[in-house]
């Protein structure tokens, strides 16, 4: 079993959809969840940070951890076309701890 | 603005061959990471870096070194590309802060025929 699942998708969405990416992790000791957003042919831009249990928002993107249910959430409000990317999670437990990463959500927003 | 760019887009090399990639990160980052990326398995961790001239074997270390006689550049070796090495290989580079945060290259896509 993977330490971080993520469903590959594709997903594809109509402009202005709410989405939902979601993973879930198996190592209790996580404590430090990070999404990352990555267009075609680029490299994994940060995109949220969080620490801990809890919610964290910024702008349209909401990150949820749910550390109870080893479960973590990024919603995407009135999501764009701009939107489409491949999104990781990623984790670790702290310090400088290696990040383990999902393999990626891959989101279509069409107009 | 954190900058990290990698010596190729796309290469295509013959099995057998020895295969470099370079890494150049402008930001004076400690720590340097080589991953490659493949559909459905994510990012994989193959060597990194905390230091100049300091490795420690990833997850997938089996068939490439690395070197880092400079600070700002961490080159991946391929010793004798294999067909099962076609992949994007993506270079990182992070500060020593509290957050983790990993800065990305583009990547490089190859391909061994």
């Amino acid at each position: 079993q993977k330490e971080v699942e993520q469903d590959p998708g594709p997903l594809s969405v109509p402009e202005g959809a709410i989405v939902s990416l979601n993973c879930t992790y198996s190592n209790s000791a996580f404590q430090y969840f990070m999404w990352y957003r990555q267009y075609s042919r680029k490299g994994p831009e940060l995109l949220m940070y969080t620490y801990s249990s809890g919610n964290k928002e910024d702008g349209r993107f909401t990150a949820q951890v749910d550390k109870s249910s080893k479960y973590i959430s990024l919603f995407i409000r009135d999501s764009q076309p701009s939107d489409s990317a491949t999104y990781l999670c990623a984790m670790f437990s702290g310090g400088y701890n290696k990040l383990i990463f999902g393999a990626g959500t891959r989101l279509a927003v069409h107009p | 603005d954190v900058k990290v760019t990698q010596s190729s887009r796309y290469l295509v090399k013959r099995t057998g061959e020895k295969v470099f990639l370079e890494c150049v990160q402008d930001m004076d980052h400690e720590n340097m990471f080589w991953y490659r990326q493949d559909p459905g398995l994510g990012l994989r961790l193959i060597y990194f870096s905390y230091d100049v001239k300091m490795k420690e074997k990833g997850d997938i270390p089996e068939g490439y070194s690395v070197s880092r006689e400079k600070k700002e550049r961490f080159s991946l070796i391929l010793e004798s590309a294999s067909t099962n090495q076609t992949s994007m290989y993506l270079c990182a580079s992070r500060d020593r802060t509290y957050n983790n945060e990993q800065f990305f290259g583009p990547g490089t896509r190859l391909t061994v025929l």
